[in-house]
């Protein structure tokens, strides 16, 4: 059973367009997160929900809206694709506060490219 | 051998030779850091963690040494092999605050 799974896995669009990216963790934690990945392997941390709220926006353009129907889902919408939003996505889920589940659990990434 | 996780540095060691790995975290009231290992294609994947109110953590085959007094942690992975070829993070986090500062990483290439 993946822990962490995100779909799809490449996703390749034209700019102007809009994309989503689903996520779920069955772990039952309560945070999940968006971290961005560029062509240098910097990861950059996007968003983070704790239990469905907003906690973390790393001021990302209001093109990416994440939402959280449920604690075990995170997906991310971006509108008006651009070619500076190619990257890898990952999400990423934790529970912090429980010292064995403090560290976070990635899935295995959407590479996106826009053309 | 040895690498400075900046912009992405290859760090080449032949199997069987034990390697070190470096970070600088930027955040002196971090207090958990987690390193990292990313294969191609893949998520990064836990390898070890440590706490600040400790220096030194053993898993198998790897150690990570912490100095608090110049914000600097290592990881040595003993008797590499080709396996262990992949970019490496490390990762800094302020406890009960829910974000996580990775560092730049360094690449792994393990020779057979």
């Amino acid at each position: 059973d993946t822990a962490v799974s995100q779909t799809p896995k490449y996703l390749v669009t034209q700019m102007g367009n809009d994309k989503s990216i689903k996520c779920e963790q069955n772990l039952g934690h309560d945070t999940m997160y968006w971290y961005k990945q560029d062509s240098k392997k910097f990861l950059k941390i996007m968003f983070s929900y704790n239990n469905k709220e907003l906690i973390i926006n790393e001021t990302v353009p209001n093109r990416f809206s994440p939402k959280s129907p449920d604690k075990a889902h995170l997906n991310l919408h971006i509108n008006s694709l651009e070619l500076g939003d190619s990257a890898v996505y990952f999400c990423a889920s934790s529970q912090p506060g429980r010292a064995t589940n403090e560290k976070l659990f990635f899935g295995s990434g959407t590479q996106l490219s826009v053309l | 051998g040895e690498s400075v996780g900046l912009h992405l540095p290859t760090l080449s060691v032949q199997e069987g030779d034990n390697s070190i790995i470096n970070c600088a975290y930027s955040n002196s009231a971090s207090d958990y850091f987690i390193w990292y290992k990313q294969e191609s294609g893949k998520g990064p994947q836990f390898i070890i963690d440590i706490r600040s109110n400790m220096d030194k953590r053993q898993g198998q085959r790897v150690t990570v040494l912490l100095n608090k007094t110049v914000k600097h942690l290592s990881l040595q992975i003993a008797a590499t092999q080709p396996g262990d070829s992949a970019v490496y993070f490390c990762a800094e986090n302020i406890h009960n605050f829910n974000k996580f500062y990775f560092g730049s990483g360094t690449k792994l290439n393990v020779k057979p």
